[in-house]
């Protein structure tokens, strides 16, 4: 079945630390995008891609960083720059990024202790 | 800019009956896409309905429906006949296509819906 990967589910990450979450997906997309969710909030766009080796910043891109070396894949990085950390992450991709809609994965959830 | 509000955070409605959730828009594009998504306790987001705004018709998708009034900016989600497991935290979102706005989803704050038996 096709579909969208995020691990790991739950992620608890001490201050000062850097922190990888992982995004999978065998749909076959184009553009692929991450999400930030705060409690009781909407989304918030982090970082989006187009295409391989290409991304682009969202509304909230500070302290955050990604890289798109495959097709499938688009692991987004919190820096220790990032001020509040502590939120649910989700990742979602698209046929190409105006085309389609955007579909989701189950999400991570990161806590800094 | 794009902007969605959903003015309501909370809906009660009774098991097998329609409920109606509000969303309203604000956008200079020209053309744009308007989606629900549905999030439930799990997390995921599920998405439910599109409409184009180009669209004459109104999007159907089981269910749901989705009452798109373009003089008004608003595009309303209706739910027939609910069921508990329609219990959930609903998303109204829009995806520009002019500027940068192009591509994007925007979303609102999310209603919370809680089917009763």
């Amino acid at each position: 079945d096709g579909g969208i990967t995020q691990s790991p589910k739950y992620l608890f990450r001490k201050e000062g630390q850097n922190v990888t979450l992982s995004c999978e997906q065998n749909l076959n997309h184009d553009a692929m995008y991450w999400y930030r969710q705060d409690p009781g909030q909407g989304l918030r766009l982090i970082y989006y891609s187009q295409i391989v080796n290409d991304f682009q910043k969202g509304d909230i891109a500070e302290g955050y960083s990604v890289s798109r070396e495959k097709k499938e894949s688009f692991p987004l990085t919190v820096t220790s720059a990032q001020k509040n950390p502590t939120a649910f992450y989700l990742c979602a991709s698209s046929i190409a990024l105006a085309r389609d809609t955007q579909y989701f994965g189950p999400g991570t959830r990161l806590t800094v202790l | 800019a794009q902007k969605i509000t959903q003015t309501q955070p909370g809906m009660f409605v009774q098991e097998k009956e329609a409920v109606t959730l509000d969303c309203t828009y604000d956008t200079s594009d020209q053309s744009y896409g308007l989606f629900w998504y549905k999030q439930p306790s799990s997390g995921e987001m599920i998405f439910l309905i599109y409409q184009g705004s180009y669209d004459e018709q109104n999007a159907t998708e089981g269910r749901y429906s989705l009452n798109f009034q373009k003089a008004r900016k608003s595009a309303n989600l209706v739910i027939s006949a609910s069921q508990l497991g329609d219990s959930a935290m609903y998303f109204c979102a829009m995806r520009g296509a002019d500027g940068t706005s192009y591509g994007k989803l925007t979303f609102g704050q999310g209603t919370i819906l809680t089917v009763h038996p």
